[in-house]
């Protein structure tokens, strides 16, 4: 069965520091993983995915995430967070025997950036 | 990337009433899903809706409590029959597009937020 960890309901940094949200999954098979964004009383927004070749995927937003197979990993990452950052993120999972587009999703962080 | 429409953005019911949500894309997509997000949790997958056939749906969800449909390859409908407070939640609308071959990101509404009193 597919499954998403998220460790961290809640993750604070200071405007300018770098962030990470952390993923760890569970899957059969190879995984395609993926981030979303949730703001307020918005849908959830793609920022990136991995489905094969370099391990560092970049994304919207300058937000990155690196896949680490050995670790079954897939932090998000971003250099100097910004205040307009702050948002719920949403690591997510397909398998890819499974029916396009049918995901499996962590419980979510919220990502709080103070300036 | 396909462009969602949902309607309504949000309602407050009343219990024992039912509401239909939808979703309308502006393009032919192969997969439309629809999830629920009850308040503080993550998304849960309520259903695949299949165009022209029953949706199939996930463990814990019954067609009799949440019908849905989907005519064409652009819309689809979702109602939460006979409501009661613990239906409160978000309910979204995705959909997903296969390319080459390869499996790829879903695209999501901006949601239906349902309060029910």
């Amino acid at each position: 069965a597919q499954s998403v960890a998220q460790p961290e309901d809640q993750v604070n940094v200071a405007e300018g520091n770098p962030l990470t949200v952390k993923c760890t999954y569970s899957v059969s098979g190879n995984p395609y993983l993926f981030w979303y964004v949730q703001y307020p009383n918005r849908g959830l927004q793609f920022l990136l995915k991995y489905i094969t070749g370099d391990n560092l995927v970049k994304g919207s937003y300058g937000f990155e995430a690196e896949f680490n197979k050995s670790q079954t990993s897939f932090h998000l990452k971003k250099p100097s967070a910004l205040v307009s950052d702050s948002a719920l993120y949403f690591c997510a999972v397909s398998d890819r025997g499974s029916t396009l587009g049918r995901l499996y999703f962590g419980r979510g962080t919220q990502l709080t950036v103070w300036p | 990337s396909a462009v969602i429409s949902q309607k309504p953005s949000r309602d407050i019911c009343q219990r024992g009433t039912s509401l239909t949500i939808q979703c309308q894309v502006d393009s032919q997509v192969t997969m439309m899903f629809w999830y629920r997000q009850q308040p503080g949790q993550s998304l849960t997958l309520i259903a695949t809706a299949n165009q022209g056939s029953e949706a199939t749906y996930e463990s814990g969800f019954v067609i009799d409590k949440f019908p849905i449909s989907r005519p064409n390859l652009t819309f689809s409908t979702l109602t939460v029959s006979n409501m009661s407070p613990e239906d409160s939640s978000i309910y979204l609308c995705s959909v997903g597009e296969k390319s080459t071959g390869m499996n790829t990101e879903a695209f999501f509404g901006q949601g239906t937020r349902l309060t029910v009193v």
